[in-house]
């Protein structure tokens, strides 16, 4: 079956512009998550959403980001005005209950951002 | 930041050799998870333990748990080339701290043919 996916895969921004990326998770899950993994490093967590709910974002790192859920299916994290340091692997995961039912995340292939 | 540490950061081995690492965390779990990430691709949940669980197996796959150290280990046998990949753990807090997981920073696993 589909799994998660994430487009663009790869995207290049010069700095100062936005950027819009795309999730969509496996039909059906409850919870979907975005981290971001820079180069060598784990993935470190962004922000949480319970159908369209979004209940943590407590990893944004500023607030030049921004992810919305509008139905609970398909996610956008948005990044504003862009800056080197963004530069990263954008990871979307999903899962099929509430978080709290500790489950597995089904992770999306990512989309590298880099910013120039 | 990221709550774990994982032991050794690199390991080059010979195919069919076991392969072990360890992962270190710093506070209270409601469950352990490994993943898998392949050069270039997204994270594949290999195995999850939960926090009143010691020992778990699955196919090649053996994980331990001691929660009074706050450490886990991944131990990987008779390992394949196709088991070059970097293997982190990621722990799931308890109560609302459950909706996110927290990495550590990998182990890169290099199995040689």
């Amino acid at each position: 079956g589909a799994g998660v996916s994430q487009s663009p895969r790869y995207k290049v921004a010069k700095r100062g512009q936005d950027v819009a990326l795309r999730c969509d998770p496996i039909s059906g899950h409850v919870s979907l998550f975005w981290y971001q993994q820079a180069l060598g490093q784990g993935p470190e967590f962004l922000t949480y959403f319970q159908n369209e709910a979004q209940l943590d974002k407590s990893g944004l790192p500023s607030d030049r980001f921004f992810a919305e859920r509008p139905e609970g299916s398909v996610s956008t994290l948005k990044i504003q005005r862009t800056q080197q340091e963004d530069s990263a692997v954008y990871l979307c995961a999903s899962s099929p209950r509430w978080s709290y039912s500790y489950n597995e995340q089904f992770f999306g292939p990512g989309t590298r951002l880099t910013v120039l | 930041s990221q709550q774990g540490e994982e032991d050794p950061q690199a390991l080059s081995i010979q195919e069919g050799e076991n392969a072990t690492m360890n992962c270190s965390y710093k506070t209270s779990i409601n469950n352990l998870q490994w993943y898998r990430q392949n050069s270039g691709r997204g994270l594949v949940h290999l195995i999850l333990i939960r926090s009143n669980e010691r020992e778990k197996h699955s196919g090649r796959l053996r994980v331990t748990l001691d929660t009074s150290k706050k450490s886990s280990s991944l131990l990987i046998t008779a390992s394949r080339a196709a088991d070059t990949a970097s293997y982190f753990c990621a722990t799931a807090g308890q109560g609302a701290a459950g909706n996110k997981l927290t990495f550590g920073g990998g182990t890169r696993v290099l199995v040689k043919p």
